[in-house]
């Protein structure tokens, strides 16, 4: 059964702190990886990884896939309050018709300050 | 473009009680997905279609049929609905595996 895991389940941190999230999977026909960041409504795209080692950046946010320890982490330097969501980890799946996304629980970060 | 649009955005059904839920895409794409989010929880994927007329199941699919006439409109059908089927429901659309996702409709069955 492919399974996606995230940790920690909620972190409540200071302005200015930065916080790394973690994924680790376990899945079969792996194709990405993809963050998502969830406030109070639908999921919004935040990063799609399919090579190891290659950083991808957007502002403060940050990722990075490992597929030979099968993880990501998903760095927020400086946090603020606008970045408190659940941050959500999914791994897409080639089925031979379709890329199917299966998801982790989700982070919940809670920016304080 | 509108992107991905859902109704309603909220829905309070009795027991046994039928609905569908609809889902629109104005971006051309061929993948279309369905998706439950319980609280606290991530989302599981209900259905799923590659294109008109294809559809397939996903993880639970129990309890709920879907349809795919054209490529835009992807509509999501509880036939008799029940109160473990209270969740936020999400339709998704995606292209080169990046998902775009609608607004949700909440759902809860008394």
């Amino acid at each position: 059964e492919d399974k996606v895991v995230q940790s920690p389940l909620s972190l409540v941190v200071h302005e200015g702190d930065t916080v790394t999230l973690n994924c680790s999977y376990e899945v079969t026909n792996f194709r990405s990886l993809l963050w998502y960041k969830q406030e109070k409504k639908a999921p919004t795209f935040l990063f799609m990884l399919t090579s190891s080692g290659i950083e991808k950046k957007s502002g403060r946010l940050s990722s990075i896939l490992d597929k030979k320890e099968l993880f990501s982490i998903l760095n927020i330097t400086a946090t603020q309050t606008g970045d408190s969501a659940v941050y959500l980890c999914a791994v897409g799946l080639y089925t031979g018709t379709a890329s199917k996304l299966t998801f982790g629980t989700g982070t919940r970060l809670q920016v304080t300050l | 473009n509108a992107g991905v649009t859902q109704t309603p955005k909220f829905r309070i059904l009795k027991i046994g009680q039928s609905m569908t839920l609809q889902c629109a895409q104005d971006m051309n794409h061929n993948y279309m997905y369905w998706y439950r989010q319980d609280p606290g929880m991530g989302l599981k994927l209900i259905y799923y279609s590659v294109g008109a007329g294809i559809t397939d199941k996903g993880e639970v699919p129990n309890g709920y049929n879907v349809s795919r006439s054209t490529t835009e409109d992807f509509p999501l059908r509880l036939e008799l609905a029940a109160p473990s089927q209270t969740s936020v429901y999400f339709c998704a659309s995606s292209w080169n595996n990046e998902q775009f996702f609608g607004p949700g409709t909440r759902l809860t069955v008394l």
